[in-house]
């Protein structure tokens, strides 16, 4: 497995903010994830963080909403933009490890609460 | 629409029995299937995968997956309360990104002492 941790853990945030929620892992990693999983929901792919190139989103995702950064092969940033109650969520990064780099492994998350 | 299903439970079982956990999904082509068990207030942590139809055992654990049928399983054997949780099943997206897993909602597992 691998060990990542992720600042903040949680936050109560004022509608219209922005919260950029950090992901650091300790080894190098080529790609890292970025979930979310809403109150009784399944998790949600956002995007894909990849170094060196733009972010890759899934459907319904946009960069302007949830910009991303990815400054080296250890860390990416995720920021939720101009928040609503609606993005109150847990945020979750994920490296892939294993022999086909196909299992994941999640940080902790951030429980943000938009008001 | 590449779905995951599971039956949300809660499933609840005596210690020491046979947790059973379902899940069926969509996606015919999808080759990669995992079991995540994630605690309350908690991220889910990676227990089981299974690339290959048939059985997987890991300790306690066996997963058990059917590609004809689309069906994969995860049975956990002496059930202990600490295995109470939500267990959730994914898998990998075939021709998506790398790391496009689609979860199931989940399945709340609680192990009766």
């Amino acid at each position: 497995s691998a060990v990542i941790s992720q600042k903040p853990s949680r936050d109560i945030c004022q509608r219209g903010t922005s919260l950029t929620i950090q992901c650091q892992v300790d080894s190098q990693v080529t790609m890292m994830f970025w979930y979310r999983q809403q109150p009784g929901q399944s998790l949600t792919l956002i995007a894909t963080a990849n170094q060196g190139s733009e972010a890759t989103y899934e459907s319904g995702f946009v960069i302007d909403k949830f910009p991303i950064s990815r400054p080296n092969l250890t860390f990416s940033t995720l920021t939720v933009s101009n928040m609503s109650p609606e993005d109150s969520s847990i945020y979750l990064c994920s490296v892939p490890r294993g022999r086909r780099h196909h299992e994941q492994f999640f940080g902790p998350g951030t429980r943000l609460t938009v008001l | 629409q590449k779905e995951v299903e599971q039956n949300s439970g809660p499933l609840s079982v005596p210690e020491g029995a046979i947790a059973s956990l379902n899940c069926t999904y969509s996606d015919r082509g999808s080759q990669s299937f995992f079991w995540y068990r994630q605690y309350s207030g908690k991220s889910p942590e990676l227990i089981m995968f299974i690339y290959s139809n048939g059985d997987k055992e890991d300790g306690r654990f066996t997963a058990q997956l059917n590609k004809a049928s689309q069906y994969v399983s995860l049975l956990i054997r002496d059930s202990q309360p600490s295995d109470s949780a939500t267990y959730l099943c994914a898998n990998r997206i075939s021709g998506g990104s790398q790391g496009n897993l689609i979860f199931g909602k989940g399945t709340k597992l609680s192990v009766k002492p």
